[in-house]
């Protein structure tokens, strides 16, 4: 089954502990994203990567890292959490880039203490 | 940059009424106006999606119109149904490169009652 898999689906911790988020897609696609879900704001981009070893900034990378070592495997790190970082994320990829129809995995609900 | 907006926040029908969702949107050069729905506790699904090139475009029960001169495009959900209960998102963006980067509304949380 296609699908876009993200680990943990639920994450508590504390300030300043370092954590990451896995994301993996079985679809071949070049192009993986992570947003993160805020109530009234919709869904922000954080990190964006148009192909193994290319990533880039979305609207909201502060605080975040990514890599792409492997096409299939696009984790998100949190290096230093912060409450602010308290949100819902989700992976997402789409085999020509944000304009063709992206795949979501089901979200990571992340609270900061 | 490109800014867009979507109303109502929240909607509420009765089973088999029809439903309409409006955005709108800022830059002139988007092209690409996808809507997406979601799901308690799922990921965004892609349910239809509409290019500049066309006014209007229709699945079954879902229907999407662009008014490119006013910069504003609509969903339209007729004989709703419980199960099409979910927060949608329209987005715009536009195509001239893979580069250029969809940019989500709010979304609007409906809901069918039965």
């Amino acid at each position: 089954e296609a699908q876009v898999t993200q680990n943990p689906r639920y994450l508590i911790t504390v300030t300043g502990k370092k954590l990451t988020v896995t994301c993996s897609q079985n679809m071949n696609h070049e192009y993986m994203s992570w947003y993160r879900q805020d109530p009234g704001l919709g869904l922000r981009q954080i990190y964006y990567s148009m192909n193994v070893e290319v990533t880039d900034k979305g609207d909201v990378p502060e605080g975040y890292k990514v890599s792409r070592k492997e096409k299939r495997n696009f984790p998100l790190i949190l290096e230093s959490p912060s409450p602010n970082q308290t949100s819902l994320y989700f992976c997402a990829s789409s085999l020509l880039g944000q304009n063709s129809p992206l795949h979501f995995g089901n979200g990571t609900r992340l609270t900061v203490t | 940059g490109e800014n867009v907006e979507q109303h109502p926040s929240t909607l509420s029908v009765q089973e088999g009424d029809s439903a309409v969702i409006k955005c709108t949107y800022s830059d002139s050069a988007s092209n690409y106006f996808p809507w997406y729905k979601q799901e308690l506790g799922k990921g965004p699904q892609l349910i239809i999606d509409i290019r500049s090139n066309v006014g209007e475009k229709k699945d079954q029960r879902i229907a999407v119109t662009l008014n490119k001169t006013a910069k504003h495009f609509s969903l339209h959900i007729t004989e709703t149904q419980p199960e099409d209960s979910a927060v949608y998102f329209c987005a715009a963006s536009n195509m001239k490169t893979s580069y250029d980067k969809v940019i989500f509304g709010p979304g609007t949380s409906l809901s069918v009652i039965p």
